[in-house]
């Protein structure tokens, strides 16, 4: 059974610094893993999704990068502002059906302080 | 403007009560998704359901029912039997090629 683990469990960091927030997992039969960030109580956003075959996505100040064979995901999170206080979260899809169906792991919960 | 409308945000529940909550997309997706969240813990699978009139038990089922009559809905249903029902429900739908799941705001459910 496919297990998704994130840590640090939480973190805290000064604004303007680079962070690196971890996701591991053990069943490498992957489709993809996705990135989510969550606000207090608000639903998820997704950030990023690495299909398998690829190595790293990036959307603006955010790099995701995937290697698949040691199950291992990071988000690296450039220049950190305020704003990205939340909640982050990665998800893997498994490699059979036709429909993802998530694994989650139990966050990291990020504060960036002024 | 597309998304993944939950309704209500917040619900109560009476000891012994069914109760119903709302999920509806207009993303044109196939695959949808009930997720329960509990402080401390991921995102764990209720239903889902890859097409219409289908549907399957995800990791944690019991006390819940779900119907899909239509693509853009899929209702979950809280019944008595779920013990503990008090949690954060996440609806999700997902475009099966590209499998990149998005999701509503969510229910808070609480049993009074």
């Amino acid at each position: 059974k496919q297990e998704v683990t994130q840590i640090p469990a939480a973190l805290s960091v000064p604004e303007g610094e680079n962070l690196v927030l971890n996701c591991s997992f053990t069943d490498s039969a992957i489709y993809n893993l996705q990135w989510f960030r969550q606000d207090p109580g608000k639903g998820l956003t997704s950030l990023l999704l690495i299909q398998s075959s690829q190595r790293e996505q990036t959307s603006g100040r955010l790099n995701a990068s995937l290697d698949k064979s040691s199950g291992r995901s990071t988000l690296y999170i450039a220049a950190s502002q305020p704003g990205d206080s939340a909640t982050y979260l990665c998800a893997v899809a498994p490699l059979t059906g036709t429909a993802s169906k998530l694994t989650f792991g139990t966050g990291t919960r990020l504060q960036v302080t002024l | 403007d597309g998304g993944i409308t939950q309704s209500p945000k917040y619900l109560f529940r009476k000891e012994g009560q069914n109760v119903t909550l709302s999920c509806e997309q207009n993303l044109n997706h196939d695959a949808m998704y009930w997720y329960r969240q509990d402080p401390g813990q991921g995102l764990r699978l209720i239903y889902y359901s890859q097409i219409v009139n289908d549907f399957q038990k995800g990791d944690i089922a019991e006390g819940y029912s779900v119907s899909r009559e239509k693509k853009e809905s899929f209702p979950l249903t809280v019944t008595s039997a779920q013990k503990n029902p008090t949690a954060f429900y996440l609806c999700a739908s997902c475009n099966a090629v590209q499998t990149e799941a998005f999701f509503g705001q969510g229910t808070r459910l609480t049993v009074v």
